[in-house]
This record gives C-alpha cells, sequence and structure tokens, in this order.
C-alpha cells in the first residue's frame, strides 16, 4: 500500500532564505507526483507536476525534483517570501490510476 | 486547465441533518473525485463521481452515508447525510480533464463544520 510522507510537518523562516521541502513515498512505481499549495480554509493549487519518467520541473522560484528508485521529491523554493506562507502538499499518482495519494503536508511560514 | 467551483463555500449545520455539496466544471471532464480533509489532516479520497453511473467508493466510506450524483460531465453533487460532529471537514472536488487526465484540478472546497 502506497504511503507518502512529508517532512518537517511545520517550518518557519525568515524571508529571503532558500527552503527544501522533503516527500518520501513507499512504492517506486508511480504515474506521476504533483506539488500542491493550500492556503488555509481554501482549496489547492497545483505548482508542479513530475511525469514518472522526468527528474525535475521549475516554476519561477520553485523546483521540484523526482528520484523514484529512492521514493523521494524535494520541492525547492528560492529567496522565499512571506506570501508563500501556506500548507504544501506532495500527491502521488500510483500507476495507472487517477488517485491520488496525498501525504500529510509540510505548514510553512516565512517571516517579514 | 479547468475551473471548479464549489457551493456552498462554508457551512454549519445541526446534528442529525444532511447537506448537499454542488460542484461544477467549466470543462468536459472524463472523472470527478470527491476528497475530505478532516482538521489538521491531509486529504482522503471519498469516491470517484461517475457519469451515468453509480459511484466508486473508497474503503471505510459507503453511499448511504455519502449519496453522489453526477447527471453529466461537467456536474456532480455529495451528499453528507445524518450529519454528526465526526463531518466537520473541509470537502474538495476535483476533476480530471478529457485532454489532459494526467493531472487532477481541485475546487475551493466547502468547509462544513457541525454542531
Amino acid at each position: 500500500k502506497q504511503e507518502v510522507t512529508q517532512i518537517p510537518a511545520a517550518l518557519s523562516v525568515p524571508e529571503g532564505e532558500n527552503l527544501v521541502l522533503n516527500c518520501s513515498f513507499t512504492d517506486s512505481a508511480i504515474y506521476n507526483l504533483q506539488w500542491f499549495r493550500q492556503d488555509p480554509g481554501k482549496g489547492l493549487t497545483s505548482l508542479l507536476l513530475i511525469q514518472s519518467s522526468q527528474r525535475e520541473q521549475t516554476s519561477g522560484r520553485l523546483n521540484a525534483s523526482l528520484d523514484k528508485s529512492s521514493g523521494r521529491s524535494t520541492l525547492y523554493i528560492a529567496a522565499s517570501q512571506p506570501g508563500d506562507s501556506a500548507t504544501y502538499l506532495c500527491a502521488v499518482n500510483p500507476s495507472g490510476t487517477y488517485k491520488y495519494i496525498f501525504g500529510t503536508g509540510t505548514r510553512l511560514k516565512v517571516l517579514a | 486547465s479547468a475551473v471548479i467551483s464549489q457551493k456552498p463555500s462554508r457551512d454549519i449545520c445541526q446534528r442529525g441533518t444532511s447537506l448537499t455539496i454542488q460542484c461544477q466544471v467549466d470543462s468536459q471532464v472524463t472523472m470527478m473525485f470527491w476528497y475530505r480533509q478532516q482538521p489538521g489532516q491531509s486529504l482522503t479520497l471519498i469516491a470517484t463521481a461517475n457519469q451515468g453511473s453509480e459511484a466508486t467508493y473508497e474503503s471505510g466510506f459507503v453511499i448511504d452515508k455519502f449519496p453522489i450524483s453526477r447527471p453529466n460531465l461537467t456536474f456532480s453533487t455529495l451528499t453528507v447525510s445524518n450529519m454528526s460532529p465526526e463531518d466537520s471537514s473541509i470537502y474538495l472536488c476535483s476533476a480530471a480533464l478529457i485532454s489532459r487526465t494526467d493531472t487532477q484540478y481541485f475546487g475551493p472546497g466547502t468547509r462544513l463544520t457541525v454542531l
């Protein structure tokens, strides 16, 4: 059974710092992996989608990497801003299905 | 991409009552899903809403408690029946586009509080 874990559960950093959020999954047979942002009381916004054949994806200050063999993905946020404060969720799409299995999330707070 | 709207955005309900949540997508989608996010927890898939047939429920969720309809390709409803305080959660609808089946788009969620 696929399980997705995110570490740390919460993170507080000063503005301008570069940071890394971690996601690990137990079954390497995945179709893709997606990073989402969730603002308090709101839905999810997709940040980056990495297909199983890809190693990384970049969007602006965000870079996500994928290492299927080790069951790990990282989300790198460069030059963090207070507006980046949110919960970041990692979700794995197991092969051949549309179902996503979500991680526990990392609650990020960027201090001005 | 797809824009997904949900109604209501939030509600406070009494124990024993039922609430129906609506989900509308602005594009034709192949699949629609309903998730629950309990306080402090991550998202858990409730069911897949199938057009023209009964929804497919995940382990731990049953049709009597969470009846789902999907009358067409762009609309679905989830009813939370006979509510108890344990049903207090955010309920999210998501959809996968016919043209982009490798990703899901999420609605803003419905925050439900049961007293």
